[in-house]
């Protein structure tokens, strides 16, 4: 079974600033198959990237997603008040979902 | 533009079983996707329960397979999970939720029901 572990836990930032964060795998994946969802308070996650690297549609470029093998990382390249949120990263794999514990980006 | 509503008891008594449904609109069930249930404890992060197919393939999570069954109903375009035997830790937000069959995307969930709060307690 792969396990996702997302660093930090929480992330204080202020708008404007960059927000860089991981999602580790403990063992190599497909770059194929790893997603980031962002999920504000009171509301459903939303597809950020998938496959890595592609931003989902609707999505602003300031969102970015790198990686591959075990070391996945999102970056916010400048921070809006709107992004403030958990962030998931998820692989999929031979038909089983993992979901890393989440990043929580909060205002500093 | 696909809308996935989900509908359950709020309520549910330990031991019982949990019962809910997702009812799709703006797109057949039949077409493309997989169709998901996700639950979310208070506070915590998210964990996949299962998936389904149109033609009835699915996929359980193991940590609740011997608990846990879904099942669709094309005529109604809608699909269900039962989940028995439920305590206090199966208490979670449920999503139902679809990602595609194919292409880059489909090892992604790209649309989610608002969720339904499911609270286990006598």
């Amino acid at each position: 079974e792969i396990v996702l572990t997302q660093s930090p836990g929480t992330l204080s930032l202020s708008p404007g600033e960059r927000a860089t964060l991981s999602c580790r795998a403990s063992q190599t994946i497909s770059s194929s198959y790893l997603t980031w969802y962002q999920q504000k308070p009171g509301q459903s996650p939303r597809l950020l990237i998938y496959g890595a690297s592609t931003r989902a549609t609707s999505i602003p470029d300031r969102f970015s997603g790198s990686g591959s093998g075990t070391d996945f990382t999102l970056t916010i390249s400048r921070l809006e008040p709107e992004d403030f949120a958990v962030y998931y990263c998820q692989h999929y794999g031979s038909s089983l979902w993992t979901f890393g514990q989440g990043t929580r980006v909060e205002i500093k | 533009q696909v809308q996935l509503q989900e509908s359950g008891p709020g309520l549910v008594k330990p031991s019982e079983t949990l019962s809910l449904t997702c009812a799709v609109s703006g797109y057949s069930i039949t077409s493309g996707y997989y169709w998901d249930w996700i639950r979310q404890a208070p506070g915590k992060g998210l964990e996949w329960i299962g998936s389904i197919y149109h033609s009835g393939i699915i996929y359980y999570n193991p940590s609740l397979t011997s608990r846990v069954t879904i099942s669709v109903d094309t005529s109604k375009n809608q699909f269900s999970l039962k989940l028995s035997s439920v305590t206090a830790a199966d208490t979670a937000m449920y999503y139902c939720a679809r990602h595609p069959t194919s292409g880059m995307s489909s090892g992604s969930i790209d649309s989610w029901g608002q969720g339904t709060l499911i609270t286990v307690s006598s």
